[in-house]
């Protein structure tokens, strides 16, 4: 099975513009998570799509949001951008959603100028 | 909300040696922990998982621990490699609820 996929994998963008990035689960799984990753803070978390529907959310401001299609893609969209969005936006995908398994994708290096 | 705590943040050990990462949780309702390693510039993997209902589980050299009463659970490597020089996350959650990670421990482990 292909693994969990990401793109675009690098973005330089500069404050106030908007960004748009994806994530491609594996194959049968329906739920996807998105991670901010930062030196020094870790892996934190913004949101969990399973079926469509935002189950969970963390502790981001409104510009932060996602969607998740019926193929179980999933975006996740920055608006107005801040030097601080500079991050690895990791995103996750698992079978279901609660105990299961998490994998990974190779994240997207976004730079905000 | 769920808060876990990871310590150390840097670790270094000889090759051989063994290495021991500790994470505390605040949620007593939290019931999976898994262990997640990144090595740099890739993506985080999962190397082992435990669930509530279990104090201890191996995975050759892999380890990990679970204190309930506590709210700790710690992952032991033994016999360390170079190989095993890494970011590692550890993170606990709730069924039905997120995932929170530590903010992690980056192991280096000397030859």
């Amino acid at each position: 099975k292909a693994g969990v996929t990401q793109t675009p994998r690098y973005l330089i963008k500069t404050r106030g513009q908007q960004v748009t990035l994806s994530c491609s689960p594996i194959s049968g799984h329906r739920s996807v998570s998105w991670y901010q990753q930062t030196p020094g803070q870790g892996l934190q978390f913004l949101f969990e799509y399973f079926s469509e529907t935002q189950r969970n959310k963390g502790n981001f401001p409104g510009r932060f949001s996602g969607r998740q299609f019926s193929n179980s893609r999933s975006e996740m969209n920055v608006s107005t951008l801040e030097l601080g969005d500079s991050a690895l936006y990791l995103c996750a995908s698992s079978f279901g959603w609660g105990k299961e398994t998490q994998y990974f994708g190779p994240g997207t290096r976004l730079l905000v100028l | 909300g769920e808060n876990v705590e990871q310590h150390p943040s840097t670790l270094s050990v000889q090759e051989g040696d063994s290495a021991v990462i500790k994470c505390t949780y605040s949620d007593s309702a939290s019931n999976y922990f898994p262990w997640y390693k990144q090595e740099l510039g890739k993506r985080p993997q999962l190397i082992i998982d435990i669930r509530s209902n279990v104090g201890e589980k191996k995975d050759q050299r892999i380890a990990v621990t679970l204190n309930k009463t506590a709210k700790h659970f710690s992952l032991h490597i033994t016999e360390t490699q170079p190989e095993d020089s890494a970011v590692y996350f550890c993170a606990a959650s709730i069924e039905g609820t997120a995932l929170i990670f530590g903010k992690g421990t980056t192991l280096s482990v000397s030859s």
